[in-house]
C-alpha cells in the first residue's frame, strides 16, 4: 500500500516550457487534491476533484489545468510555466468517515523554473 | 487580512519542555479543525482534529479550541527530538466533501537533544 505517490520528485523547467505532474493513489479514495506550498503563503488549493470526471478550480488555478484520468489518478499540468510558479507541489487524496474528512499527502514535488 | 493565522517561527525548546503551537482564526463558520505535522521535505501529514470546542488529548499530544476567542492550540508534552517538525494548523466549516481546507503557514518546531 503505497498511499499517495507523485511523479517527479524534483523538476527544473524554462520559462514557457510545459510539464505534467503525475499522482496516483491506491487507497480508493474519491477525493483528490493538488495545492502548492510557499513559505510564509503555507498551503493553497489550485484545483480538487470531488470524484472521478468532476474536477473544481481552488484558490490559485490560473495557470494551472488538471485531469482526473480515472479513480486512481489525478495529474496537474502547467501549459506555460512563469517563475512564480516556482513551488513545492502537494497532491493529497481524502476519505470521510461521519463527519470527519481525513487527507492524506504525497511526498511532494519541487518545481524550479527559470 | 488572512482567515488563518500562525506564528511561523522558528520556536526552538529543550528537549522535555511543554511547547504550545497556536492559531488564530475569523471566519465564525469554522467547525473542525485539525493539526498536521511535516518533515523536512515531506508531505504533511495528519496529527490531530477536534470538532467545535473542547480539548482532546491523544498521548503527548493535547488540542485545544476556544471558538469564543476563535482560538486554537496543540500543546506538546515532554517535548522529544523526533518532534522538531512545521505544524500546520487547519480548518473548515464542515466536512461532507465540499467544504474544503483552510490551512495556517505552519509553525517550524526544533527541539533540542
Amino acid at each position: 500500500n503505497a498511499g499517495v505517490t507523485q511523479t517527479p520528485k524534483f523538476q527544473v523547467l524554462k520559462t514557457g516550457q510545459s510539464m505534467t505532474l503525475q499522482c496516483a493513489q491506491d487507497m480508493n479514495h474519491n477525493s483528490m487534491y493538488w495545492y502548492r506550498q510557499d513559505p510564509g503563503m503555507g498551503l493553497r488549493l489550485i484545483y480538487y476533484s470531488a470524484s472521478e470526471g468532476t474536477t473544481d478550480k481552488g484558490e490559485v488555478p490560473n495557470g494551472y489545468n488538471v485531469s482526473r484520468l480515472n479513480k486512481r489518478e489525478f495529474s496537474l499540468r502547467l501549459e506555460s510555466a512563469a517563475p512564480s510558479q516556482t513551488s513545492v507541489y502537494f497532491c493529497a487524496s481524502s476519505w470521510t468517515s461521519g463527519r470527519v474528512e481525513t487527507q492524506y499527502f504525497g511526498p511532494g514535488t519541487r518545481l524550479l523554473v527559470l | 487580512q488572512k482567515e488563518v493565522e500562525q506564528d511561523p517561527g522558528p520556536l526552538s525548546v529543550p528537549e522535555g519542555a511543554i511547547v504550545s503551537l497556536n492559531c488564530t482564526y475569523s471566519n465564525s463558520a469554522f467547525q473542525y479543525f485539525m493539526w498536521y505535522r511535516q518533515y523536512s521535505r515531506k508531505g504533511p501529514e495528519l496529527l490531530m482534529y477536534t470538532y467545535s470546542s473542547g480539548n482532546k488529548e491523544d498521548g503527548r499530544f493535547t488540542a485545544q479550541v476556544d471558538k469564543s476567542s476563535k482560538y486554537i492550540s496543540l500543546f506538546i508534552r515532554d517535548s522529544q527530538p523526533s518532534d522538531s517538525a512545521t505544524y500546520l494548523c487547519a480548518m473548515s466549516p464542515a466536512n461532507f466533501g465540499n467544504e474544503k481546507l483552510t490551512f495556517g503557514t505552519g509553525t517550524r518546531l526544533t527541539i533540542i537533544p
